[in-house]
Formats: structure tokens, sequence, C-alpha cells
């Protein structure tokens, strides 16, 4: 069973470019919430999608958005990149039905902003 | 707006000591806490995951307990080894997200 994927592993891009980040969740999961963390940080939440809608949103500007597919993968979009966006984006999956329970962590996707 | 604060920030012990890891949450209403494991550059990895109605969760070397009322979780882990060495992250779930500490940057001396 494999767990949750994200891809690309690094990323580097310049100010001003925008960016996109894949996540599979694993299997069986059907909810996909995004973080970042910076460097000496704990993970900040951005935003969590179920059902291909935006469920519950963090205090990140529009620049951040995202996306859910029918098969419950899911993107990050960054707009207008700044050199403070340089960070680990984290996605996490769970089944919404459980509240309750863990989330699981991919390995995340380090991006360097130029 | 919950707050969730780790200490201390970084600890070095040798190679066989027992330790504790500290977590402090602002706000009671929350529906579990968890402790997971970063290592450089990784993701992160869950360790335990301790209901709102529970008070400890024990998992091999690791003990978490969780004293809601009082907005503080521990981290035990007994003998503690090198490949123990990581940053120990708590997590707090609430009605709106998961809220993280800034983590405990550990490392065990052989």
């Amino acid at each position: 069973d494999a767990g949750v994927t994200q891809s690309p592993t690094h990323l580097i891009k310049t100010r001003g470019q925008q960016v996109t980040l894949r996540c599979s969740p694993k299997s069986g999961h059907d909810t996909v919430s995004w973080y970042q963390q910076a460097l000496g940080q704990g993970p900040q939440f951005i935003f969590q999608y179920y059902e291909e809608e935006e469920r519950q949103r963090g205090n990140f500007p529009d620049r951040f958005s995202g996306h859910q597919f029918p098969n419950y993968s899911s993107e990050l979009n960054v707009n207008a990149l700044l050199l403070g966006d340089s960070a680990l984006y984290l996605c996490a999956s769970s089944l919404l039905a459980i509240y309750t329970d863990t989330q699981y962590f991919g390995p995340g996707t380090r991006l360097t902003v130029l | 707006k919950q707050e969730v604060t780790q200490i201390p920030a970084a600890l070095s012990v040798p190679e066989g000591e027992n330790l504790v890891l500290n977590c402090s949450f602002t706000d009671s209403a929350i529906y579990n806490l968890q402790w997971f494991r970063q290592d450089p550059g990784k993701g992160l990895t869950s360790l335990l995951l301790i209901q709102s109605s529970q008070r400890e969760q024990t998992s091999g070397r690791l003990n978490a307990s969780l004293d809601k009322s009082s907005g503080r979780s521990t981290l035990y882990i007994a003998a503690s080894q090198p490949g123990d060495s990581a940053t120990y992250l708590c997590a707090v779930k609430g009605n709106n997200d998961m809220r993280f500490g800034a983590g405990t940057r550990l490392t065990v001396k052989p």
C-alpha cells in the first residue's frame, strides 16, 4: 500500500514565477491537507480539500490555491512567488469520516525561490 | 486562536538516558494531540496519537501523556538511542485545523 506521495522532490524557481506541487493521498483516503514548513518552524496549515472543494483554509493569501481531482489527488498552486515562499511543502491525507484519526504525511516538496 | 509551544527547543543527551519533551497549548477544546518525528528535510512520521478523552498512549519506549485541562502534553523516551536523534513535533487538532509547535531538536550522543 503506497503511502502519501508528492512530486517533485525539489524545485527551484525565481521571484514572480508560478509553481504547481502535486500530492497523491494514501489509498482509501478522501481528504488532502497542505502545510508550509519554513526552516526551523513547525508546519503551518494552508488549506484542506474534500470532495473537490476547499473545506478549510489557514491564514494564507489568495496567491495560494489548490485543486482536488476525482481520484482524490491534489495540487497546490502558488502564484507570484516571493522569497518568503521558500519552504518545505507537506501534503497530508486522511479520511474525513474519521475526523479524529491521524493524518498521514508525504515526504514533502522543497521549494527554493531565488 | 490556538497556540502550541514546545520546550526545550533543543536537547542533547548521552545514549541510554531517559528524557521528557514538553508541549503546551492554549485552547483546551481539542479533538486529539499527536506527536510526530521529523528527520532533517523529510516528512513527518506519526509516533503517538492521544484522543481528547484519553490520558496517555504508549508505543515501545515512547509514552505520551495529555492533561487537557492544563493544556499540557509530555513525550517520555526511555533508554534513548542515537537513532532517536530527530526533531519531535507535537500537534493539536481542533475544529478548524491542526496546529503544530516549532519542535524540539533532539540529539542523542553515542
